[in-house]
């Protein structure tokens, strides 16, 4: 299994609703990450987890939460977004780099989300 | 972070080769150059990397200046599913957190012309 996996693919949520995200691989990549791209914009990222622990959070508001409960999921929780917020979420896997290897990232196809 | 600039777009024939320049004048000697393509409505896909060698995989060839300052991505027969954003991304391998960050620039984008 090469792939990383995200669910749902098309989300429609309202400013008050809580919704998540979730992100899957099975490559046995300790680290994960989530990242933000608005549209004909590169992607941002967002957060990164390295052996299960959040080691960076580029100063993303609080109303996105993120949680890695084991070494194969990531989910990104949403609650009281806001319009501006609508973009497409990316999430990707890699080696953690310790060894001499530069591997490279696997992404996943996104979850396009939209607040209303 | 060493930042890279690309041209904002080009063209390209079918079954013709493309190469796509990238300046890095900043590159440290921990940086990697790696390249990475967003086809529409996908995610970015890895395409390649290199430190000073010039590099060759199934997909492109990777074409590095002997002072590292430049590089080139090589598709050697554009198709039309070759047409994407493709971003050129310096990645510092030096001990740090900042080893796990990936920052993407703005690309080009490739239009292949059938």
């Amino acid at each position: 299994d090469t792939e990383v996996t995200q669910t749902p693919k098309h989300l429609v949520m309202g400013m008050t609703n809580k919704k998540s995200l979730k992100c899957e691989q099975h490559m046995g990549h300790r680290a994960m990450y989530w990242y933000k791209q608005k549209a004909k914009k590169p992607p941002e990222l967002m957060f990164v987890y390295s052996y299960e622990k959040l080691s960076i959070n580029e100063s993303v508001p609080s109303r996105f939460s993120p949680e890695c409960p084991n070494s194969s999921l990531l989910n990104l929780h949403l609650h009281a977004l806001q319009p501006e917020d609508s973009a497409l979420y990316l999430c990707a896997s890699s080696q953690v780099i310790r060894t001499t290897h530069n591997y490279g990232y696997t992404f996943g196809s996104g979850t396009r989300l939209t607040v209303v | 972070d060493a930042k890279t600039t690309q041209p904002n777009s080009m063209e390209s024939n079918e079954e013709e080769p493309v190469h796509l320049p990238c300046n890095h004048s900043t590159i440290s000697g921990t940086d990697y150059i790696h390249w990475y393509r967003q086809l529409p409505s996908q995610g970015p896909e890895y395409v390649i990397h290199g430190l000073t060698s010039n590099v060759n995989n199934r997909m492109a060839s990777l074409a590095i200046a002997e002072d590292r300052k430049s590089s080139t991505l090589i598709l050697h027969r554009a198709t039309l599913r070759d047409a994407a954003v493709y971003y050129c991304i310096l990645r510092d391998v030096s001990s740090g957190g900042s080893n796990y960050k990936l920052t993407f620039g703005k690309g080009t984008l490739l239009t292949v012309n059938p």
